[in-house]
């Protein structure tokens, strides 16, 4: 059972440099979000999507697209990097959107700037 | 503004020590609450829930929260911890809309010692 899969799990960029962490889920679930890890900020949402077809922006959306390709898929595009996108990002799902929800992680990337 | 404050940063205990997490939260009315888990390279993983009924909560691998309403808070307890809890916690509370409401504390590191 694979749940929240993630790629790459790993990734150097130059400033400036684009690229697309890329998200599946196979619990048919209806919600997915990106959040971002910091050292002592916990994590904090970057995009979500309620369902297909619909994304919206979270706490920090900048310097973020997200596309959410069909059910199963949510991808989080860098346009551009800078150094303070330094982190470790985790993609998550959940059935839905209601109160009593809740979520499944993947195994985060970890992207360094340079 | 919502928030979740974990008191402790890193916590190092030695192996069949007893374990108390804080966790405390600014909000008044209905939530929901969570604890992760985050072993190391892994994902998030939920431990426990509460989300109404008994305040008294038990987990996975014997871990136990309970709900103060009085206190704001959501301390998580392991009589008698292993090595193989060495991980970080994150505490999280949902107050309402979706899943994209969850405030996640800024997490503990806990480093159990053989």
């Amino acid at each position: 059972n694979a749940g929240v899969t993630q790629t790459p799990k790993f990734q150097v960029l130059k400033t400036g440099q684009s690229m697309t962490l890329q998200c599946a889920q196979d619990m048919n679930h209806n919600s997915m979000y990106w959040y971002r890890q910091d050292p002592g900020m916990g994590l904090r949402l970057i995009y979500y999507s309620a369902s297909e077809g619909t994304t919206d922006k979270g706490e920090v959306p900048n310097g973020y697209n997200v596309s959410r390709l069909n059910k199963r898929e949510f991808s989080l595009r860098l346009e551009s990097a800078a150094p303070s996108q330094t982190s470790v990002y985790f993609c998550a799902s959940s059935e839905g959107t209601g109160l009593n929800t809740e979520a499944f992680f993947g195994q985060g990337t970890r992207l360094t700037v340079v | 503004a919502q928030s979740v404050s974990q008191h402790n940063h890193h916590v190092i205990l030695s192996e069949a020590a007893s374990l108390e997490l804080g966790c405390n939260y600014s909000y008044g009315g209905t939530v929901n609450l969570f604890w992760y888990v985050q072993y190391p390279g892994q994902h998030l993983q939920l431990l426990l829930k509460y989300f109404s009924g008994d305040p008294l909560v038990k987990g996975i691998k014997g871990f136990e929260a309970e709900f103060i309403k009085s206190k704001f808070s959501f301390n998580l307890r392991k009589p008698s911890v292993q090595w193989s809890d060495t991980a970080e916690y994150f505490c999280a509370f949902h107050s309402s809309g979706g899943y994209q409401k969850v405030t996640f504390g800024t997490g503990t590191k806990l480093q159990v010692i053989p």
